[in-house]
């Protein structure tokens, strides 16, 4: 069954450096999200994508961030300048786009990727 | 601004008892998910809800909406251990929106 992977499981970085997290989506979708999670919280929307350009993005998604698909496959996101608070778990969603009401297009979730800033 | 709000936040329960998991958001949504999360994982789909009255169920979950009342409730029948995790519901404004996500009902059974 299609899924979505995210690399890496874990990434470990000082505060101020830059990381990149990346995400493959599934093959057939179109739509493309980012989302965090603080430990022990709930899930907060980021930022989504379609068309090469962003769709939407929240209060959180600030000039800190970036989002990028480098080829066919890849959806990254960036984050430049890492603080304390950045660190949660960042999940890649995907949704296909499905016409009509009845589609459920719905999104689905990669494993994440654990960010530790110290 | 989209608020959802679930309740309750942590749910004990006692194997073979029924529970429900409640739900309201705040403006009008294009759809409803359910979705569980077992600790340090990702969030697996369980329904996805579309129009007033859907009911969908697998298994010993149940899921229901209304959107009249803005409201979705989850309904666990007959608690088994394995049902342990953290239920998050989401709500969309629109087909491919964001997800705006309670808070999470923490679901401990014990025998």
């Amino acid at each position: 069954e299609p899924e979505v992977t995210q690399t890496p499981s874990h990434q470990v970085t000082q505060m101020g450096q830059e990381v990149i997290l990346r995400c493959v989506p599934i093959s057939n979708h179109l739509y493309f999200y980012w989302y965090r999670q603080i430990l022990g919280q709930k899930v907060e929307f980021l930022v989504s994508f379609y068309n090469n350009e962003i769709s939407e993005k929240s209060e959180i998604f600030d000039d800190q961030f970036s989002v990028e698909r480098p080829d066919g496959s890849n959806f990254t996101l960036k984050i430049r300048s890492t603080k304390l608070e950045d660190s949660a778990m960042y999940f890649c969603a995907s949704s296909e786009m499905g016409q009509g009401q009845s589609s459920y297009n719905e999104q689905f979730f990669g494993p994440g990727t654990r960010l530790t800033v110290l | 601004e989209l608020k959802v709000e679930q309740n309750p936040l942590f749910l004990s329960m006692q194997e073979g008892k029924n529970y429900t998991i409640y739900c309201n958001y705040s403006t009008t949504s294009d759809r409803l998910y359910w979705y569980r999360q077992d600790p340090g994982k990702s969030l697996e789909s369980l329904f996805v809800l579309l129009s007033n009255g859907a009911v969908k169920q697998e298994g010993r979950l149940m899921a229901s909406l209304d959107t009249k009342a803005r409201l979705s409730t989850l309904h666990i029948t007959a608690a088994v251990h394995d049902l342990s995790a953290t239920y998050f519901c989401a709500v969309t404004p629109w087909s491919w929106g964001k997800l705006q996500f309670g808070a999470g009902t923490q679901v401990v059974v014990t025998p």
